[in-house]
């Protein structure tokens, strides 16, 4: 079965300096990675997913992730941290292509510091 | 556009009791999925429902049950309940298509669930 590892429940960052977010899989096909963000009272929303066609993927809200298959990785970055993205991020992997049986990392809770 | 609609917001019961969750989906949208997101968590599958039938199912026990209804809005009901079941529930949805795969899943903003 697939899975992700997310380590480091919280993470703190200076506003305007680099996010990196870690999210390592484990799949034993052709994984499927997302990356979802969840503000404080609402729901998921889709920040990046990769399916193959590109390995390094852009997001909304200035985010991107690189898929290295040599590490079995799918972190997230933003060159410049906002107060707007404290919030909590989620890696996710899927069965397969077009499966929304979504299988979630434990969260980055992510701290903006002025 | 509504998006994903959950009701109720809140919910409070008591141990052994039943309880059922809403979920209207986005419009369009045919298929439904279920997640539960203890705290300090991350959300766990627990089942998708399309066409009123249960298509895929997550490892929980049949204490968890659904419903799809012919207009697409979905049911989860979970039965003597567990002070270990507080938990937010989280309603998704997205449209099966005919080459057998899903669109993007929009979540709705869940409800959550506190059993004392």
């Amino acid at each position: 079965a697939q899975s992700v590892t997310q380590l480091g429940s919280h993470v703190s960052v200076s506003e305007g300096a680099l996010v990196l977010l870690r999210c390592n899989y484990s799949s034993s096909v052709p994984p499927y990675l997302f990356w979802y963000v969840q503000y404080p009272n609402q729901g998921l929303q889709l920040l990046l997913k990769y399916t193959s066609a590109a390995t390094l993927v852009k997001g909304i809200n200035g985010f991107e992730a690189e898929f290295k298959k040599s590490e079995t990785s799918f972190h997230l970055t933003k060159p410049s941290a906002h107060m707007s993205d404290a919030a909590e991020y989620f890696c996710a992997v899927s069965p397969y292509y077009g499966n929304n049986r979504l299988a979630f990392g434990k969260g980055n809770q992510v701290v903006v510091i002025p | 556009d509504a998006g994903v609609t959950q009701s109720p917001t809140h919910l409070i019961k008591t141990r052994g009791q039943q309880v059922t969750l809403r979920c209207s989906p986005k419009s369009g949208h045919d298929t439904v999925s279920w997640y539960q997101q203890a705290l300090g968590q991350g959300p766990q599958f627990i089942f998708q429902y399309y066409e009123e039938e249960e298509r895929q199912r997550g490892n929980f026990p049949d204490r968890f049950s659904g419903h799809q209804f012919p207009n697409y809005s979905s049911e989860l009901n979970v039965n003597a309940l567990l002070l270990g079941d507080s938990a937010l529930y989280l309603c998704a949805s997205s449209t099966y298509r005919m080459d057998r795969t899903d669109t993007e899943a929009f979540f709705g903003q869940g409800t959550r669930l506190t059993v004392v």
